[in-house]
């Protein structure tokens, strides 16, 4: 069992939609952080928190929102998505943002946009 | 830049075999690296990690990975494979960025066939 929860597990929007993904964690962890994955490819880092302040940003389009309402929560909104927005978005945490801390991640949304 | 590189996008053995996953990095400190799995539907585990505390470094599931700076590697190995351990696995290195962020190389899909 994962100790990171992702809702919902399945999303399929419209590109006119605007759905939220939702991602919770109770290990205390203070650094939390999107990836989206394409099938056969590795995770792509998309955003991170560190102590529920934006720390990166790799250059995502204005279409993905992150949010971090605490330390334990972070959603990621989503507006006028495309097609190739469809992908599993991965949620992960650590300890901190430091070398040696690994990530622990959630099971993923499999987003398909029509 | 600090990177990883795996070597072979797809490895087959068989059940009882010897497993040998490659992983070469770049980086002109030492690093710190990572081994992850994916399993079907799922988000990412941690196998095992390297910190320069011990160049060989034992994870779970019976993987292990040794660390050998002549050779700029990060090899995964485990004596005997399993069915179960059929997955997509990921070297991963964490690169400083205003903290640091986890780059993951393309990965391995590991066959096990009975």
């Amino acid at each position: 069992d994962t100790e990171v929860t992702q809702t919902p597990k399945h999303l399929v929007m419209g590109m006119t939609n605007k759905k939220s993904l939702k991602c919770e964690q109770h290990m205390g962890h203070r650094a939390m952080y999107w990836y989206k994955q394409k099938a056969k490819k590795p995770p792509e880092l998309m955003f991170v928190y560190s102590y529920e302040k934006l720390s990166i940003n790799e250059s995502v389009p204005s279409r993905f929102s992150p949010e971090c309402p605490n330390s334990s929560l972070l959603n990621l909104h989503l507006h006028a998505l495309q097609p190739e927005d469809s992908a599993l978005y991965l949620c992960a945490s650590s300890q901190e943002v430091t070398g040696d801390s690994p990530l622990h991640f959630g099971n993923g949304t499999r987003l398909t946009v029509t | 830049a600090q990177s990883v590189t795996q070597l072979g996008s797809h490895v087959s053995v068989s059940e009882g075999a010897l497993v040998l996953l490659r992983c070469n990095y770049s980086s002109s400190v030492p690093p710190y690296l990572f081994w992850y799995v994916q399993y079907p539907n799922q988000g990412l585990q941690l196998l095992l990690k390297y910190t320069s505390a011990a160049t060989l470094v034992k994870g779970i599931n019976g993987f292990e990975a040794e660390f050998k700076k002549s050779e700029t590697s990060f090899h995964l190995t485990k004596p005997s494979a399993h069915m179960r351990d059929a997955a997509e696995y990921f070297c991963a290195v964490n690169k400083r960025a205003g903290g640091f962020k986890t780059i993951f190389g393309a990965g391995t899909r590991l066959f096990v066939k009975a």
